[in-house]
């Protein structure tokens, strides 16, 4: 069965401070993978999402950046944080070119920038 | 592009009772999927129920049911018989054809009350 794994569960970072969120699937290859942000009151925010390795689409303008440098790896980083990056971080998968399939997701960050 | 929006940020229900949350979205493509999700305290996200496009028929999931209105782009999510545990934030989504991207609502937050 498929798992996804997202790690740190909780993080508190000084302003100015890198960032690395990383995200894991087993069980699929070659999945589609997405990185949300929830900010109170903004709902669930795409941030990026990967079709496969090296291959990053960027939604939204922004101090952080993303990498998939192996098939089931998602990184979500940042070189100096900012106060607004505070937030829930979720990191989710799907089955490529099935766009009915549902999203999965791992249980979340919780980023608390200080 | 493909934007979803969930107009009502909150909503209350007693326990037993019948209760319906709205989502509009807007695609240019015909060929498309919609999605209700749960985030419930725990903030683990939960797919509660999907639509094709393509079908006319609404779906149903046991208590949850779905009026898809094509024409209006309107997809609400109708849950019957509330429980306690369904009290959560609720998401909306939609993918499109041919499109690995996966975008959702700003949520609503139904509490359900003994």
């Amino acid at each position: 069965s498929q798992t996804i794994h997202q790690w740190p569960a909780t993080l508190v970072q000084p302003v100015g401070s890198p960032l690395s969120l990383e995200c894991t699937v087993e069980g699929t290859s070659n999945p589609n993978l997405y990185w949300y942000r929830q900010a109170a009151g903004r709902g669930l925010q795409l941030l990026f999402y990967s079709v496969g390795i090296g291959q990053i689409s960027s939604e939204v303008p922004q101090n952080l950046s993303a990498s998939r440098p192996q098939d089931r790896q998602f990184i979500l980083s940042s070189k100096k944080l900012l106060l607004s990056d505070s937030g829930f971080y979720l990191c989710a998968w799907s089955v490529k070119r099935v766009s009915s399939t549902e999203a999965f997701f791992g249980q979340g960050t919780r980023l608390t920038v200080v | 592009a493909q934007t979803v929006t969930q107009s009502q940020p909150e909503m209350s229900v007693q326990e037993a009772e019948t209760v319906t949350l709205s989502c509009t979205y807007d695609t240019s493509e015909n060929n498309y999927y919609l999605f209700w999700y749960k985030q419930p305290p725990s903030r683990q996200m939960i797919l509660v129920i999907r639509q094709e496009a393509y079908k006319q028929q609404n779906a149903t999931e046991n208590r949850f049911s779905v009026n898809f209105q094509k024409a209006a782009k309107s997809f609400s999510l109708k849950i019957s018989d509330s429980q306690l545990g369904d009290t959560a934030m609720y998401f909306c989504a939609m993918t499109q054809g041919g499109s690995e991207k996966l975008v959702f609502g700003k949520g609503m937050k139904l509490t359900v009350n003994p």
